[in-house]
């Protein structure tokens, strides 16, 4: 799982910032998944991307949150205006279409709202 | 809608000997797939094992293996001959089978705390 690149690794904004987390999914892997986990809890799915795409964004909040995975380059997870409540750890995971009995996923980032 | 129960928010088991850890979930799709995962201290998360709802043999990876009784629902894993570095959060998560349509999206359980001892 060492090939899905996420940066920063630890995130520190003020109340009212705005933060962007970046993934890179591993060579060959055109979908990007998004997921959230709260302290103490085990991780909940925000969003899934394709390339250009933004396939499911069920579990993505209304308001604040966008996610993007641009033709190049990273996919990038943008809150907007950060709250107390956004700090988390975020995940993101990269796959392949036609290998998914495996998920690999990136170290996270750690994004702590002060 | 799916969902993974983990009953066990912590277990102690002693270094050498094997610790199983439950995992039961609820779907309602025809085929689906199973993961555990774990999360050391340092917060990544480990792909260990996967089973698949119509695979006829349990999953098997070296020390892990997983224990599927899809009657009863549930999806233990067994980890033998426990090691100090096993010491982790373990996470069950489940997943519809791919469709053209979504993809998948795991869904996670909350989670079990495992410490092994000397």
């Amino acid at each position: 799982n060492a090939g899905v690149m996420q940066n920063p690794r630890h995130l520190v904004r003020r109340r009212g910032q705005e933060a962007r987390l970046r993934c890179s999914p591993m060579k060959g892997h055109s979908h990007v998944y998004w997921y959230r986990q709260l302290p103490e809890e085990g991780l909940k799915f925000m969003v899934y991307l394709q390339k250009e795409n933004i396939i499911d964004e069920s579990g993505m909040p209304k308001e604040r949150f966008s996610a993007e995975f641009p033709k190049e380059g990273p996919s990038i997870l943008r809150i907007q205006q950060v709250v107390r409540g956004d700090s988390a750890a975020y995940f993101c995971a990269s796959s392949s279409f036609d290998t998914n009995t495996e998920a690999f996923f990136g170290q996270g980032t750690r994004l702590t709202v002060v | 809608a799916q969902k993974i129960t983990q009953t066990q928010p912590g277990m102690f088991v002693q270094e050498k000997e094997a610790v199983t850890l439950d995992c039961t979930y609820d779907t309602s799709d025809p085929s689906y797939g199973l993961f555990w995962y774990k999360q050391p201290s340092s917060g990544e998360m480990i792909f260990l094992i996967y089973q698949g709802s119509y695979d006829q043999q349990n999953a098997t990876e070296g020390r892990y293996s997983l224990n599927f009784q899809k009657a009863r629902k549930s999806a233990n894993l067994v980890i033998s001959a426990s090691q100090l570095g096993d010491s982790a959060m373990y996470f069950c998560a489940i997943y519809p089978q791919v469709n053209s349509n979504s993809g998948y999206a795991l869904n996670f359980g909350k989670g079990t705390s495992l410490l092994v001892t000397p």
